[in-house]
């Protein structure tokens, strides 16, 4: 059973704050990994792809992404009360196109 | 992106009743999904709509209980029947972009069974 770890949170930062979001996998050659944001009662919303290790970079947010220690994350700078959500980590199965979320990790930024 | 346009947003049925939820693409796609994302949940696929063959299910569902369609490549819809309470979710209708990498989700249908 292919898993993706998130711890559930609430993570909560303060606005203007640094925002780390961590997921874990278990399938060793996992090539594809996705972030999402969900508001509540809304559809997950792509805001970052990553597939090669290291950082990828795109505004606030960056990936990274490090494929030996089955690690992937997502920093957000300068968080704001509007990134309040659940972000959900996904990784896309070897053999398929579908894709295996995570728990979700809800963010809380206070104002 | 894929603008993918799902419908009903919302309903709320009887048990014992079906439900066939529609989604549209813009655009053709090889792969549509569907997922169910239960209250304070995170999204489990139900099923693969492949366009020209039978869906595939996930382990734990079923073709009678969740039919899919796929006429084209555009369109697909899933059927939740003979309703109970433990069906009332929120269904997702996702295709996999042109990149053929990221995936992108309708807007929802979020399902109340009283």
């Amino acid at each position: 059973q292919k898993e993706v770890e998130q711890n559930s949170g609430p993570l909560s930062v303060p606005e203007g704050a640094i925002a780390s979001l961590n997921c874990t996998y278990s399938d060793r050659v996992s090539q594809s990994f996705f972030w999402y944001r969900q508001y509540s009662g809304k559809s997950p919303e792509l805001i970052m792809s990553i597939y090669s290790n290291g950082d990828k970079e795109d505004g606030r947010f960056t990936a990274q992404l490090n494929k030996a220690s089955q690690y992937v994350s997502l920093l957000i700078r300068d968080s704001q009360p509007s990134d309040s959500a659940t972000y959900l980590c996904a990784v896309k199965d070897t053999g398929f196109q579908k894709l295996v979320f995570g728990t979700g990790t809800r963010l809380l930024v206070s104002p | 992106s894929a603008v993918i346009s799902q419908k009903p947003s919302r309903d709320i049925c009887q048990r014992g009743t079906s439900l066939t939820i529609q989604c549209q693409v813009d655009s053709q796609v090889t792969m549509m999904f569907w997922y169910r994302q239960q209250p304070g949940q995170s999204l489990t696929l139900i099923a693969t709509a492949n366009q020209g063959s039978e869906a595939t299910y996930e382990s734990g569902f079923v073709i009678d209980k969740f039919p899919i369609s796929r006429p084209n490549l555009t369109f697909s819809t899933l059927t939740v029947s003979n309703m109970s309470p433990e069906d009332s979710s929120i269904y997702l209708c996702s295709v996999v972009g042109g990149s053929n990498t990221e995936a992108f989700f309708g807007q929802g249908t979020r399902l109340t069974v009283v």
